[in-house]
């Protein structure tokens, strides 16, 4: 049973570039957030997909946008990159039907801003 | 506003002592408060949970304490060995599984 899979794993971009990252949820779940975690901090609520919508947002601009595909799936794009998005953004996946159950975590995705 | 304070920030002790971690939440309403452990360059894994209408939970060496009142929440690491040195994340639940997190607490664990 293959866990939370992310790509890729490593990036590197410039400043005002647009960069997508990608996620597939554990097997049997439909409900994908994403999270920020900055250099020796917390991992920060971005936002959450379920049935293809946003359900919940956190405190993240515009520019950070997402999606949801049928498979539960789920992209998370960042436009014009800023320097401080460099970052590991992880992805997790649970089940929606319910506000409980543990949250799964991908590897992550290490965006670097040059 | 949602916020979780972690203390300490960093944390070392010799083997075999143990290890606790504190975590303050704000929202009452969060009722899940899991803490994860992130080895270098890995994902956070769960390592124990605790649910708002429980007071304490122990798996082994490891244990979690909550305290509603006071909105206080700790985890307890006993005979502590070098393989338990780690950042360790404690979280607050709100919303729909949303987690907020603590800054991470660095523990080394010293042969």
């Amino acid at each position: 049973d293959a866990g939370v899979t992310q790509s890729p794993t490593h990036l590197i971009k410039t400043r005002g570039q647009q960069v997508t990252l990608r996620c597939s949820p554990k097997s049997g779940h439909d409900t994908v957030s994403w999270y920020q975690q900055a250099l020796g901090q917390g991992p920060q609520f971005i936002f959450q997909y379920y049935e293809e919508e946003e359900r919940q947002r956190g405190n993240f601009p515009d520019r950070f946008s997402g999606h949801q595909y049928p498979n539960y799936s789920s992209e998370l794009n960042v436009n014009a990159l800023l320097l401080g998005d460099s970052a590991l953004y992880l992805c997790a996946s649970s089940f929606g039907g319910t506000n409980t159950g543990e949250l799964f975590f991908g590897e992550g995705s290490r965006l670097t801003v040059l | 506003g949602e916020n979780v304070e972690q203390h300490p920030s960093t944390l070392s002790v010799q083997e075999g002592d143990s290890a606790v971690i504190k975590c303050t939440y704000s929202d009452s309403a969060s009722n899940y408060f899991p803490w994860y452990k992130q080895e270098l360059g890995k994902r956070p894994q769960l390592i124990i949970d605790i649910r708002s209408n429980v007071g304490e939970k122990k798996d082994q060496r490891i244990a979690v304490t909550l305290n509603k009142t006071a909105k206080h929440f700790s985890l307890h690491i006993t005979e502590t060995q070098p393989e338990d040195s780690a950042v360790y994340f404690c979280a607050a639940r709100r919303g729909y599984n949303k987690l907020i997190f603590g800054a991470g607490t660095r523990l080394a664990v010293h042969p």
